[in-house]
Protein backbone atom coordinates (compact mmCIF):
# COMPACT_ATOMS: atom_id res chain seq x y z
CA UNK A 1 0.00 0.00 0.00
CA UNK A 2 1.42 3.75 -0.86
CA UNK A 3 1.99 5.24 2.51
CA UNK A 4 -0.51 8.03 2.81
CA UNK A 5 -2.18 9.45 5.74
CA UNK A 6 -4.97 12.09 6.39
CA UNK A 7 -5.58 13.30 9.63
CA UNK A 8 -7.81 14.20 10.94
CA UNK A 9 -10.54 11.44 9.92
CA UNK A 10 -13.33 12.78 10.97
CA UNK A 11 -14.53 16.37 12.05
CA UNK A 12 -17.48 18.53 12.62
CA UNK A 13 -17.14 22.29 13.02
CA UNK A 14 -19.34 25.03 12.64
CA UNK A 15 -20.06 27.26 9.96
CA UNK A 16 -17.38 30.19 9.36
CA UNK A 17 -14.39 28.02 11.43
CA UNK A 18 -11.46 27.63 9.60
CA UNK A 19 -10.52 23.93 9.08
CA UNK A 20 -6.79 22.44 7.81
CA UNK A 21 -6.64 18.98 6.60
CA UNK A 22 -3.05 17.42 5.94
CA UNK A 23 -1.99 14.94 4.24
CA UNK A 24 0.77 13.05 4.49
CA UNK A 25 3.19 10.79 2.10
CA UNK A 26 5.99 8.87 2.46
CA UNK A 27 6.05 7.71 -1.42
CA UNK A 28 8.02 10.57 -2.80
CA UNK A 29 5.69 11.47 -5.40
CA UNK A 30 5.93 14.16 -7.36
CA UNK A 31 1.80 14.71 -7.42
CA UNK A 32 -0.20 15.53 -5.04
CA UNK A 33 -3.85 15.86 -5.23
CA UNK A 34 -7.21 16.93 -3.10
CA UNK A 35 -10.43 15.77 -4.43
CA UNK A 36 -14.07 16.12 -2.92
CA UNK A 37 -16.44 13.23 -3.11
CA UNK A 38 -20.25 13.58 -2.87
CA UNK A 39 -23.05 11.64 -3.98
CA UNK A 40 -24.01 11.87 -7.80
CA UNK A 41 -20.54 13.76 -8.40
CA UNK A 42 -17.85 10.91 -8.07
CA UNK A 43 -14.64 12.64 -7.14
CA UNK A 44 -13.59 16.14 -8.39
CA UNK A 45 -10.31 17.61 -7.93
CA UNK A 46 -10.06 20.65 -5.93
CA UNK A 47 -6.42 21.27 -6.08
CA UNK A 48 -3.24 19.68 -6.92
CA UNK A 49 0.63 20.15 -6.21
CA UNK A 50 3.25 19.07 -9.10
CA UNK A 51 6.09 20.01 -6.54
CA UNK A 52 6.97 22.18 -3.41
CA UNK A 53 5.07 25.53 -3.69
CA UNK A 54 3.74 24.74 -6.84
CA UNK A 55 -0.19 24.35 -6.90
CA UNK A 56 -2.72 24.82 -8.84
CA UNK A 57 -6.53 24.90 -9.08
CA UNK A 58 -9.02 22.05 -9.77
CA UNK A 59 -12.56 22.44 -10.30
CA UNK A 60 -14.23 23.03 -7.90
CA UNK A 61 -11.84 25.13 -6.30
CA UNK A 62 -13.50 28.26 -4.79
CA UNK A 63 -13.64 28.56 -0.88
CA UNK A 64 -10.37 26.58 -0.88
CA UNK A 65 -6.51 26.73 -0.01
CA UNK A 66 -3.71 24.25 -0.33
CA UNK A 67 -0.23 24.82 0.93
CA UNK A 68 3.07 22.35 0.20
CA UNK A 69 5.68 23.44 1.89
CA UNK A 70 7.43 19.71 2.04
CA UNK A 71 7.28 16.88 -0.50
CA UNK A 72 5.77 14.92 1.74
CA UNK A 73 3.15 17.18 3.34
CA UNK A 74 0.20 18.84 1.23
CA UNK A 75 -2.18 21.13 3.19
CA UNK A 76 -6.24 21.82 2.25
CA UNK A 77 -7.70 25.02 4.03
CA UNK A 78 -10.65 26.36 3.83
CA UNK A 79 -10.30 29.56 5.20
CA UNK A 80 -14.36 29.60 6.63
CA UNK A 81 -16.24 26.83 6.25
CA UNK A 82 -19.71 26.21 4.89
CA UNK A 83 -22.24 23.69 4.76
CA UNK A 84 -22.04 23.14 1.19
CA UNK A 85 -18.26 21.89 1.86
CA UNK A 86 -19.71 18.98 4.15
CA UNK A 87 -17.57 15.81 2.26
CA UNK A 88 -15.62 13.30 2.34
CA UNK A 89 -12.28 14.44 1.32
CA UNK A 90 -9.92 12.51 -0.21
CA UNK A 91 -5.90 12.86 -0.58
CA UNK A 92 -4.06 11.23 -3.81
CA UNK A 93 -0.60 10.83 -4.89
CA UNK A 94 1.29 9.87 -7.79
CA UNK A 95 4.52 9.83 -9.89
CA UNK A 96 3.09 8.55 -13.20
CA UNK A 97 0.41 10.30 -14.96
CA UNK A 98 -3.36 8.84 -14.07
CA UNK A 99 -2.10 6.38 -11.28
CA UNK A 100 -3.22 7.30 -8.57
CA UNK A 101 -3.25 6.31 -4.77
CA UNK A 102 -5.66 7.51 -2.49
CA UNK A 103 -5.74 7.82 1.25
CA UNK A 104 -8.47 6.80 2.96
CA UNK A 105 -10.64 9.81 3.07
CA UNK A 106 -11.20 12.85 5.69
CA UNK A 107 -15.20 12.95 6.65
CA UNK A 108 -15.57 16.68 7.19
CA UNK A 109 -19.39 17.86 8.56
CA UNK A 110 -19.88 21.62 8.69
CA UNK A 111 -22.83 22.72 10.80
CA UNK B 1 -16.07 21.41 -18.76
CA UNK B 2 -15.29 17.73 -18.98
CA UNK B 3 -17.68 15.47 -18.19
CA UNK B 4 -17.64 11.57 -18.17
CA UNK B 5 -20.76 9.77 -18.30
CA UNK B 6 -20.73 6.31 -16.24
CA UNK B 7 -23.54 3.74 -16.54
CA UNK B 8 -24.96 2.02 -15.11
CA UNK B 9 -25.56 4.23 -11.66
CA UNK B 10 -25.96 0.87 -9.91
CA UNK B 11 -26.55 -2.47 -10.52
CA UNK B 12 -27.48 -5.59 -8.27
CA UNK B 13 -26.46 -9.05 -9.50
CA UNK B 14 -26.38 -12.25 -8.43
CA UNK B 15 -23.67 -13.90 -7.53
CA UNK B 16 -21.49 -15.26 -10.15
CA UNK B 17 -23.09 -13.80 -13.16
CA UNK B 18 -20.60 -11.12 -15.44
CA UNK B 19 -21.09 -7.93 -14.95
CA UNK B 20 -20.36 -5.10 -17.65
CA UNK B 21 -20.40 -1.04 -17.25
CA UNK B 22 -19.00 1.29 -19.60
CA UNK B 23 -18.42 5.34 -19.44
CA UNK B 24 -18.36 7.66 -22.24
CA UNK B 25 -17.23 11.49 -23.53
CA UNK B 26 -17.77 13.59 -26.04
CA UNK B 27 -13.96 14.51 -25.95
CA UNK B 28 -11.17 12.21 -26.54
CA UNK B 29 -9.16 11.13 -23.72
CA UNK B 30 -5.54 9.89 -24.14
CA UNK B 31 -5.61 7.41 -20.50
CA UNK B 32 -8.11 5.57 -19.00
CA UNK B 33 -8.38 4.23 -16.15
CA UNK B 34 -10.87 2.25 -14.05
CA UNK B 35 -10.92 2.55 -9.63
CA UNK B 36 -12.85 0.70 -7.05
CA UNK B 37 -13.81 1.94 -3.85
CA UNK B 38 -14.73 -0.79 -0.94
CA UNK B 39 -16.97 1.04 1.52
CA UNK B 40 -15.45 3.65 4.27
CA UNK B 41 -11.84 3.53 2.26
CA UNK B 42 -10.41 5.44 -0.95
CA UNK B 43 -10.41 4.17 -4.26
CA UNK B 44 -7.77 1.44 -5.61
CA UNK B 45 -6.55 1.70 -9.22
CA UNK B 46 -7.68 -1.80 -11.19
CA UNK B 47 -6.40 -1.07 -14.34
CA UNK B 48 -4.90 1.51 -16.71
CA UNK B 49 -5.30 1.83 -20.30
CA UNK B 50 -2.73 3.95 -22.99
CA UNK B 51 -3.64 3.14 -26.13
CA UNK B 52 -6.85 3.30 -28.56
CA UNK B 53 -8.18 -0.17 -28.93
CA UNK B 54 -6.11 -1.66 -25.83
CA UNK B 55 -7.79 -4.45 -24.10
CA UNK B 56 -6.43 -5.45 -20.35
CA UNK B 57 -7.03 -7.75 -18.21
CA UNK B 58 -6.66 -8.62 -14.39
CA UNK B 59 -7.54 -11.43 -12.89
CA UNK B 60 -11.55 -11.51 -13.14
CA UNK B 61 -11.69 -7.87 -15.03
CA UNK B 62 -11.03 -7.05 -18.49
CA UNK B 63 -11.21 -3.48 -19.44
CA UNK B 64 -11.32 -1.65 -23.19
CA UNK B 65 -9.56 1.64 -24.17
CA UNK B 66 -12.35 2.76 -26.96
CA UNK B 67 -11.06 2.70 -30.46
CA UNK B 68 -12.79 6.54 -30.83
CA UNK B 69 -10.95 7.25 -27.45
CA UNK B 70 -14.30 8.98 -26.25
CA UNK B 71 -15.21 5.20 -24.02
CA UNK B 72 -14.04 2.69 -22.06
CA UNK B 73 -15.67 -0.74 -20.80
CA UNK B 74 -15.23 -2.68 -17.90
CA UNK B 75 -16.41 -6.04 -17.35
CA UNK B 76 -16.28 -8.76 -14.29
CA UNK B 77 -16.61 -12.17 -14.77
CA UNK B 78 -17.88 -15.15 -12.47
CA UNK B 79 -19.07 -11.95 -9.84
CA UNK B 80 -17.89 -12.53 -5.97
CA UNK B 81 -19.68 -11.10 -2.81
CA UNK B 82 -16.08 -9.58 -2.44
CA UNK B 83 -17.01 -7.29 -5.84
CA UNK B 84 -19.07 -5.15 -3.89
CA UNK B 85 -18.46 -1.51 -4.17
CA UNK B 86 -18.56 1.43 -6.56
CA UNK B 87 -16.62 1.14 -9.89
CA UNK B 88 -15.17 4.66 -11.45
CA UNK B 89 -13.74 5.48 -14.50
CA UNK B 90 -11.57 7.70 -15.02
CA UNK B 91 -9.79 9.44 -18.32
CA UNK B 92 -6.76 11.87 -18.37
CA UNK B 93 -6.29 14.09 -21.44
CA UNK B 94 -2.79 15.49 -22.43
CA UNK B 95 -3.63 19.11 -22.47
CA UNK B 96 -4.78 18.82 -19.02
CA UNK B 97 -1.42 17.35 -17.31
CA UNK B 98 -1.75 14.55 -14.77
CA UNK B 99 -5.83 15.43 -13.98
CA UNK B 100 -8.19 12.83 -13.81
CA UNK B 101 -11.63 13.32 -14.63
CA UNK B 102 -13.81 10.79 -12.93
CA UNK B 103 -16.97 9.40 -14.03
CA UNK B 104 -19.99 9.84 -11.04
CA UNK B 105 -19.35 6.02 -10.41
CA UNK B 106 -21.35 2.03 -10.61
CA UNK B 107 -22.44 1.10 -7.14
CA UNK B 108 -22.14 -2.35 -7.14
CA UNK B 109 -24.49 -5.24 -4.92
CA UNK B 110 -23.94 -8.51 -5.88
CA UNK B 111 -26.76 -11.13 -3.95
CA UNK B 112 -25.39 -14.20 -2.30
Amino acid sequence: DAGITQSPRHKVTETGTPVTLRCHQTENHRYMYWYRQDPGHGLRLIHYSYGVKDTDKGEVSDGYSVSRSKTEDFLLTLESATSSQTSVYFCAISEKAGELFFGEGSRLTVL
Amino acid sequence: GQQLNQSPQSMFIQEGEDVSMNCTSSSIFNTWLWYKQDPGEGPVLLIALYKAGELTSNGRLTAQFGITRKDSFLNISASIPSDVGIYFCAGQRREYGNKLVFGAGTILRVKS
